[in-house]
C-alpha cells in the first residue's frame, strides 16, 4: 500500500534552516511527484509547491521563492524540503504528498494530488 | 495568484441535513478544483477532483459541481463522520491556491 512516512518535530531557531523528509513506499517513486503543503496552527492549508522525481522539475509558490528547495533521492525513495532563513511564522505542520502524474484528472499545468504523509511539525522559536 | 474564497466559514448542521459549501475562484479555473476533508490532527484526505469526481473508496453522499469560477461540495446526508474541516484547492495554474476552509460542526 502506498505509504508516505514524514520524519519528526523540529524546533529551530529563526534564521535557522529545516529539512524535513518523506519517504515513499509501495508505489513506483520516479513514476510521480511529491508536493509539500504546510499548515501554521489554527490556520489553514498552505501549497509550498512540487517536485518530479522523473526529472527534478519544481515548482515553488512565488512567496517562497529562494528560501525553499525540493529535492529527491531515488535510490532510498525520500523527498526533502528545505526551508531557510526561518521565520516565527514558519511555525507549521508540513505535509507531503505524491502529485499523481498518471492522473486522468491532470490539468493542463499540473496534476492533483492523493495520499499524504501524516505530517511534521517545525516550531521556530528563539 | 488566483484567489479562493469559501463559503460559510462555519456551518452548524445535524446528522442527517444537507449540506452545501461554496467555493469562488477569483477567475474561471475551468473545471480544475479539488476539495478535501481534515480533521484535527490528521492530514487532508481528498473527497474529489476535476470539480465532480469522487476519489475511489469516498461515501456516494459527496458530490461536486460547478465550472468556472463557482463551485459546490453538497453532502446529501451528514453522517457523524463528516463533522470536519472542509478545504477547497484549484490546481488550473501553476501556482496552486486553497480555500481558507469550512467547518462543519454539530449543531
Amino acid at each position: 500500500q502506498v505509504q508516505l512516512v514524514q520524519s519528526g518535530a523540529e524546533v529551530k531557531k529563526p534564521g535557522a534552516s529545516v529539512k524535513v523528509s518523506c519517504k515513499a513506499s509501495g508505489y513506483t517513486f520516479s513514476n510521480y511527484g511529491i508536493s509539500w503543503v504546510r499548515q501554521a496552527p489554527g490556520q489553514g492549508l498552505e501549497w509550498m509547491g512540487w517536485i518530479s522525481v522523473h526529472n527534478g522539475n519544481t515548482n515553488y509558490a512565488q512567496r517562497l521563492q529562494g528560501r525553499v528547495t525540493m529535492t529527491t533521492d531515488t535510490s532510498t525513495t525520500t523527498a526533502y524540503m528545505e526551508l531557510r532563513s526561518l521565520r516565527s511564522d514558519d511555525t507549521a505542520v508540513y505535509y507531503c504528498a505524491r502529485v499523481d502524474f498518471l492522473s486522468r484528472y491532470c490539468s493542463d499545468t499540473s496534476c492533483p494530488v492523493d495520499y499524504w504523509g501524516q505530517g511534521a511539525l517545525v516550531t521556530v522559536s528563539s | 495568484d488566483i484567489q479562493m474564497t469559501q463559503s460559510p466559514s462555519t456551518l452548524s448542521a445535524s446528522v442527517g441535513d444537507r449540506v452545501t459549501i461554496t467555493c469562488r475562484a477569483s477567475q474561471s479555473i475551468s473545471r480544475w478544483l479539488a476539495w478535501y476533508q481534515q480533521k484535527p490532527g490528521k492530514a487532508p484526505k481528498v473527497l474529489i477532483y476535476k470539480g465532480s469526481n469522487l476519489q475511489s473508496g469516498v461515501p456516494s453522499r459527496f458530490s461536486g459541481s460547478g465550472s468556472g469560477t463557482e463551485f459546490t461540495l453538497t453532502i446529501s446526508s451528514l453522517q457523524p463522520d463528516d463533522f470536519a474541516t472542509y478545504y477547497c484547492q484549484q490546481y488550473d495554474s501553476y501556482q496552486w491556491t486553497f480555500g481558507q476552509g469550512t467547518k462543519v460542526e454539530i449543531k
